[in-house]
C-alpha cells in the first residue's frame, strides 16, 4: 500500500532554474495539499486542491504554481527558484472532511543555491 | 483565523519518565485537533485527534490529549517514554468546515537513556 508518493526525495538546484515537484496518492482522495517545513516555523501551507480541476492558495503560495488534472496527482511548480525556497516540502491527502487523518508523503528536501 | 502555539520548541527528557507537550490554539469557532508526530527523516503520522465527545483522547504508542475548551488548550501526554519516542510533534487545528490543517511550530523531544 503505496498511500503518498513524494519524488524526488532529495534536489539541488540553481537560483534560477525550475523544476516540478511530483506528489501522487492512491487512496482516492478528494483533498491534497503541499506544505513547506521550515526550523522553528512548523509546517505552512502552500497550496491546496479539494477535488480535480479546483486549486487555491494558502498561507505562503508566492513562487509555486500547482495544478490538479487527476485525482491522484498533484504536482508542485517552482517557476524560478529563490534561496528561501530551500526548505523540505511535504505533500499530503485526506477524504476530503476536515475532521478526517491526513496523510503525508515522506518529502522532499530542497536546496537551492 | 486560527493560530497554533506549542510552548515548547525542545523537551529533554530521561527514558521511562514521563511527558506533557503543551499546546494552545486561538479560534472563535468549533475545532478539530490533531497531534502528529516526525521521526527522523520521515514524513508526518497521526498520534491522536480531537472530534467531538471526551475531552480525553487516547492515541498510538501509549499517547494521550485532553482537550480544554476554556483555556483553548490540547496538551499531549505519556506517562513514560521510550528512547524511540524520540521525534518532533506538531499540535494543528482546523476550524469547523475548513479542511486546511494550521501547524504549530513543533516540539522536539529528545529521550535519554
Amino acid at each position: 500500500n503505496a498511500g503518498v508518493t513524494q519524488t524526488p526525495k532529495f534536489q539541488v538546484l540553481k537560483t534560477g532554474q525550475s523544476m516540478t515537484l511530483q506528489c501522487a496518492q492512491d487512496m482516492n482522495h478528494e483533498y491534497m495539499s503541499w506544505y513547506r517545513q521550515d526550523p522553528g516555523m512548523g509546517l505552512r501551507l502552500i497550496h491546496y486542491s479539494v477535488g480535480a480541476g479546483i486549486t487555491d492558495q494558502g498561507e505562503v503560495p508566492n513562487g509555486y504554481n500547482v495544478s490538479r488534472s487527476t485525482t491522484e496527482d498533484f504536482p508542485l511548480r517552482l517557476l524560478s527558484a529563490a534561496p528561501s525556497q530551500t526548505s523540505v516540502y511535504f505533500c499530503a491527502s485526506s477524504v476530503g472532511q476536515q475532521n478526517t487523518e491526513a496523510f503525508f508523503g515522506q518529502g522532499t528536501r530542497l536546496t537551492v543555491v | 483565523a486560527q493560530s497554533v502555539t506549542q510552548l515548547d520548541s525542545q523537551v529533554p527528557v530521561f527514558e521511562e519518565a514521563p511527558v506533557e507537550l503543551r499546546c494552545n490554539y486561538s479560534s472563535s469557532v468549533s475545532v478539530y485537533l490533531f497531534w502528529y508526530v516526525q521521526y527522523p527523516n520521515q514524513g508526518l503520522q497521526l498520534l491522536l485527534k480531537y472530534l467531538s465527545g471526551s475531552t480525553l483522547v487516547k492515541g498510538i504508542n501509549g499517547f494521550e490529549a485532553e482537550f480544554n475548551k476554556s483555556q483553548t488548550s490540547f496538551h499531549l501526554r505519556k506517562p513514560s517514554v521510550h528512547i524511540s519516542d524520540t521525534a518532533e510533534y506538531f499540535c494543528a487545528v482546523s476550524e469547523g468546515g475548513d479542511y486546511k490543517l494550521s501547524f504549530g511550530a513543533g516540539t522536539t523531544v529528545t529521550v535519554r537513556a
